[in-house]
């Protein structure tokens, strides 16, 4: 079956840096998402991981590793904004997502 | 408008009421999407439409009813539901559903309590 594991509550410092991880168990491998939603909003698009390594786009950063089934987003130089739910999800073998459960981010001043 | 909208925002209905919810995308995409998001849950792909045809139905009540009447809008049309329904109700778009992945755009949901 398919699975994807992720904490479900992070709580970090304005400023700092937070890394979320996700771990997957898939058939196959599609690629991994991140995706940011803030409550009571729409999930929008963070990234897309399909080989291994790390991308960075800005104060967000993701990595993949396919021969660990890991995947991490870190957040750098953190704002109050980045108070929401981060959501990893994988395609099934059909290309539909499967998703965890998010990890909710708390940010203290 | 620019996106996906959902309408409405927010719905209280009564077991025995019928509504439904609006999805319309403005993104020129084919696919469309509904998901069931309950509290700390992952989301639940209810539906999935591509050019207008349903392309896959995941074991969804059918109090449940999608339509998409043309690739820019979709509804989910709502009967006799069930309290355990209560949850916020995601539309979704994206270039195609078939023959590789697609970024989904997400609209902003309906939040839907049924007592």
């Amino acid at each position: 079956g398919q699975n994807i594991d992720q904490p479900t509550e992070m709580t970090a410092t304005e400023g700092a840096i937070v890394q979320i991880n996700c771990t997957y168990q898939t058939s196959g491998f599609n690629g991994l998402f991140w995706y940011q939603q803030h409550a009571g909003e729409a999930p929008t698009f963070l990234s897309y991981n399909v080989l291994d390594g790390l991308e960075e786009k800005g104060r967000f950063s993701s990595f993949l590793s396919r021969s660990k089934g890991y995947s991490y987003l870190l957040l750098k130089e953190l704002q109050m904004k980045d108070s929401a739910s981060y959501l990893c999800a994988v395609p099934d073998s059909n290309y539909q997502l499967i998703w965890g459960a998010g990890t909710k981010l708390i940010i203290k001043p | 408008e620019t996106g996906v909208t959902q309408t409405p925002r927010h719905l209280v209905m009564g077991m025995t009421n019928k509504k439904s919810l609006k999805c319309e995308q403005h993104l020129g995409h084919n696919a469309m999407y509904w998901y069931k998001q309950s509290a700390k849950k992952p989301l639940e792909l209810m539906f999935v439409y591509s050019l207008e045809e349903r392309v896959e139905n995941n074991s969804v009540p059918s109090r449940f009813s999608p339509e998409c009447p043309n690739s820019s809008h979709l509804f989910l049309h709502l009967h006799t539901l069930q309290p355990e329904d209560s949850a916020l109700y995601l539309c979704a778009s994206s270039q195609d559903v078939s023959g590789g992945v697609d970024t989904q755009y997400f609209g902003p949901g309906t939040r839907l309590t049924v007592l």
